[in-house]
């Protein structure tokens, strides 16, 4: 099936422990992208790729670091966490022929 | 700064028809979407306006002006299932998008 998949679907950590959140597409989209989404405020991007081997910072990204080794998957590490970063975590993609954005179902983040 | 602005929330009546507007100010713009997001889900693709004028899908309709920097969103005979929040986003200069915090639509019967 077509798609994006991210996991875990949700995850409760401490405070200071390291956290990989991944995702992988299968519809061979040249971009990916990082959001996290909190109560009242809109989608923020954290990190995005626009092709394999590329990344770029987005309007929050301390904290957090991304990689691109392969079109197919774009993981987050939260490298150390912090309560603040309890959030939902959406990964996106789009293809060079439309800036039409395709999300994954989400990852539901409590640090504590 | 960038900044999108949309209603919090709405309340309308099943069979009715409800405008969602949205108010942008980006540097740059390179085309406006629509999204619904059901609550405990993902946001799913509605409308992409890049021109002036009204985007015509089904039940659902997207208006843009540019030179206002103003969009709207029109959604006709509202179903139950039409509860969700609507996500206006602004593509910039830089091609990233911009999010508004989102409308929540509440239908009653």
């Amino acid at each position: 099936i077509a798609g994006i998949t991210q996991a875990p679907t949700s995850q409760i950590l401490a405070a200071g422990r390291r956290m990989t959140l991944r995702c992988t597409q299968d519809m061979r989209h040249n971009a990916m992208y990082w959001y996290r989404q909190d109560l009242g405020l809109g989608l923020r991007l954290i990190h995005y790729s626009n092709t394999a081997g590329t990344t770029g910072k987005g309007e929050v990204p301390d904290g957090y670091s991304v990689s691109r080794a392969n079109t197919d998957d774009f993981p987050l590490t939260l490298a150390s966490a912090v309560p603040s970063q309890t959030s939902v975590y959406f990964c996106a993609s789009s293809d060079s022929s439309s800036d039409e954005q395709f999300f994954g179902p989400g990852t539901r983040l409590t640090v504590l | 700064g960038q900044n999108i602005d949309q209603p919090t929330e709405m309340t309308a009546t099943e069979g009715a028809i409800v405008q969602i507007n949205c108010t942008y100010q980006t540097s740059g713009f390179n085309g406006l979407f629509w999204y619904q997001q059901h609550a405990g889900e993902a946001p799913t693709f509605l409308s992409y306006n890049v021109l002036d004028g009204l985007e015509e899908k089904g039940r659902f309709s997207s208006f843009l002006s540019r030179s206002k920097g103003y969009s709207y969103l029109l959604l006709k005979e509202l179903q139950m299932k039409d509860s969700a929040s609507y996500l206006c986003a602004v593509l910039d200069s830089n091609y990233q998008l911009i999010w508004g915090a989102g409308t929540k639509l509440i239908i009653k019967p």
